[in-house]
């Protein structure tokens, strides 16, 4: 089992829709969490940071399940600019781990 | 710097052929990642350093693959006898401490072995 699975994608929406994408991880002592965006052929950036009460940043909604083991991001009224592979992220463990990455899940808006 | 940056921006490389690739991350930052990302997947973990000690190797995926941060700032990785499989984006990231609180990345390496 990959240590951090993600909706397959594409996802493919109009402007203005809410989107979600899921993403499970299978490290339970992982203790930071991320999504980053990688726009085509850039390298990746990082969107939020995911806290245990949930976190939002304008449109965007970022929610961590300990239990389940469970990251979501939720996007709201969806741009064409967010266009884009939304990555999945997770430390590998205490406090210097390296970031473990997910496939990726990629997203369209259409007008 | 301002961000992190990697050289060259692209590199072909003949099958067998040596090369290495340049990340120096921004001022000050502690700890240095290599990942490779080949295409329509995810960035593949490769080695982590913190200043000059490389504390992680664990993904790099054959004894071909070497990297290097001597005085602690530069980084090098170095991959010998390039095969076609090493066709990928080699990405370069940095941050304080870790991977804890995120870090930031490199425009990355285009590397395509031919």
């Amino acid at each position: 089992r990959k240590e951090v699975e993600q909706d397959p994608g594409p996802f493919n929406v109009p402007e203005g829709a809410t989107v979600a994408f899921n993403c499970t991880y299978s490290n339970s002592a992982s203790q930071s969490f991320f999504w980053y965006r990688q726009d085509c052929r850039k390298e990746p950036k990082l969107l939020m940071s995911v806290y245990s009460s949930g976190n939002e940043d304008g449109r965007f909604t970022a929610q961590l399940n300990r239990a389940s083991q469970y990251i979501s991001l939720l996007i709201r009224d969806s741009k064409l600019s967010d266009s884009a592979t939304y990555l999945c992220v997770v430390n590998g463990g205490g406090s210097q781990g390296n970031l473990i990455f997910g496939k990726g899940t990629k997203l369209s808006v259409k007008p | 710097g301002a961000g992190v940056s990697q050289s060259p921006r692209y590199k072909v490389a003949k099958r067998g052929q040596d090369v290495a690739l340049r990340c120096d991350p921004i001022s000050g930052h502690v700890s240095l990642f290599w990942y490779q990302q080949a295409l329509g997947q995810g960035p593949e973990f490769l080695t982590y350093f913190q200043n000059e000690a490389q504390l992680d190797k664990s993904g790099l995926p054959s004894d071909r693959f070497f990297a290097e941060r001597p005085e602690g700032s530069v980084s090098t990785l170095k991959i010998q006898r390039t095969q076609q499989e090493d066709s990928a984006v080699y990405l370069c990231a940095s941050s304080w401490q870790g991977g804890y609180y995120g870090y930031t990345f490199g425009s990355g390496t285009r590397l395509t072995v031919v």
